[in-house]
């Protein structure tokens, strides 16, 4: 079974650009999350997707920070402009419908943004 | 609201010693589950083991069981005879009913030779 997709891997940017992360889930998995995890710190969520609607944001910096899930399968995430502080790993998750008993998430390898 | 502590932010341990990570957790909601996740300098977040609120018996998974103190509102994680590939980044993380996962933040194990 093919695990969470994301794509880039890696990428850097001056201040004030715009950058656009993918995500392709697990095959049937209805929960997406995406999580910015700052070096050193635990994995802070910023968005959660339940098939193609918004679950909770209130963590996500509406101002410069957008994300969709058209069709409730894959999702990208976009930040404009980024700033120095948006330096990080973005991880995409997904999941089973939540409440379910033992329903963990599967976390993709995640991309690193630099900022310069 | 959901909170998870974990206030080791290092622990160094000999090799085949046992070790317990210590997580806390807030919740009002009677109903949520408790994962532990390993962080490896790659950088992949691999799910290690999953307690509910509900169960009735601690979690165990090969060299890793749960330590599940209801009352007390701990989850330490419990990894018996550490092995050099345990070194890691160890992620606590509880999910209440099918809102958001929120995660403690780390502890960094490092095990000796």
């Amino acid at each position: 079974e093919a695990g969470v997709a994301q794509s880039p891997r890696y990428k850097i940017i001056e201040k004030r650009q715009s950058v656009a992360f993918w995500c392709n889930p697990i095959s049937g998995h209805a929960t997406l999350y995406w999580y910015q995890q700052i070096l050193g710190q635990g994995p802070k969520l910023l968005i959660q997707f339940q098939n193609n609607g918004v679950v909770d944001d209130s963590q996500l910096p509406k101002d410069r920070f957008s994300a969709e899930r058209l069709k409730g399968v894959d999702s990208t995430l976009k930040i404009q402009p980024a700033k120095l502080e948006d330096s990080a790993v973005y991880l995409c998750a997904s999941s089973l419908v939540p409440g379910q008993g033992n329903t963990e998430a599967f976390f993709g390898q995640g991309t690193r943004l630099t900022v310069v | 609201a959901q909170k998870i502590t974990q206030t080791q932010p290092g622990m160094f341990v000999q090799e085949k010693e046992a070790v317990t990570l210590d997580c806390t957790y807030d919740t009002s909601d009677p109903s949520y589950g408790l994962f532990w996740y390993k962080q490896p300098s790659s950088g992949e977040m691999i799910f290690l083991i999953y307690q509910g609120s509900y169960d009735q018996q601690n979690a165990t998974e090969g060299r890793y069981s749960l330590n599940f103190q209801k009352a007390r509102k701990s989850a330490n994680l419990v990894i018996s005879a550490s092995q050099l590939g345990d070194s890691a980044m160890y992620f606590c993380a509880m999910r209440q009913g099918a809102q958001k996962l929120v995660f403690g933040q780390g502890t960094r194990l490092t095990i000796n030779p």
